[in-house]
């Protein structure tokens, strides 16, 4: 059974800082990797997707990469923002025949940016 | 606009009682589903379904039920049968290989 991982659980920086978060999964045989952010009492927002064959996805002041074979995942923000500040979630999708995507969250990181 | 509505916001059960959520999408999405949120964890998959008239089981099942009548709309009923619902639902659609992933505003139900 595939289980994600995500360390730090919680991660307090000041403004203008680069920090990495980390993603690590047990089961190599995924079919993409997506890095989610929720705010508090809210749903989740989707900020970058990397295909399997993929090995890194940017967007914006954020960079995620994949390394599937050793079952791991970064998401490097640059400059931090306290609008930064949220919980980001990782998970990993199966490979199934179809895919239509059921995915296997990490308990995520919960970012605090101060000013 | 686009995108999921899940209603009620804030819903509050007592003992016994069955009480369905609701999860309305105007995305074209084929595919949709339902996660449960505890505090301080990760999501946890509860139901999903490819296509209309048919659903799977995800990890949770348990004292959970759905329906998928019309594309748009995939109703979770949380039953008697679940020993401890209070948490936050998330309602989430995706199109094949879980491209545009959308997730609703979610809902919190509360055990009174």
């Amino acid at each position: 059974k595939q289980e994600v991982t995500q360390i730090p659980a919680a991660l307090s920086v000041p403004e203008g800082e680069n920090l990495v978060l980390n993603c690590s999964f047990t089961d190599s045989a995924i079919y993409n990797l997506q890095w989610f952010r929720q705010d508090p009492g809210k749903g989740l927002t989707s900020l970058l997707l990397i295909q399997s064959s993929q090995r890194e996805q940017t967007s914006g002041r954020l960079n995620a990469s994949l390394d599937k074979s050793s079952g791991r995942s970064t998401l490097y923000i640059a400059a931090s923002q306290p609008g930064d500040s949220a919980t980001y979630l990782c998970a990993v999708s199966d490979a199934g025949g179809t895919s239509y995507g059921k995915l296997t969250f990490g308990q995520g990181t919960i970012l605090t940016v101060h000013p | 606009d686009g995108g999921i509505t899940q209603s009620p916001k804030y819903l509050f059960r007592k003992e016994g009682q069955n009480v369905t959520l609701s999860c309305e999408q105007n995305l074209n999405h084929d595919a949709m589903y339902w996660y449960r949120q505890d505090p301080g964890q990760g999501l946890r998959l509860i139901y999903y379904s490819q296509i209309v008239n048919d659903f799977q089981k995800g990890d949770i099942a348990e004292g959970y039920s759905v329906s998928r009548e019309k594309k748009e709309s995939f109703p979770l009923t949380v039953t008697s049968a679940q020993k401890n619902p209070t948490a936050f639902y998330l309602c989430a659609s995706s199109r094949q290989g879980a491209a545009g992933y959308t997730f609703g505003s979610g809902t919190r139900l509360t055990v009174v």
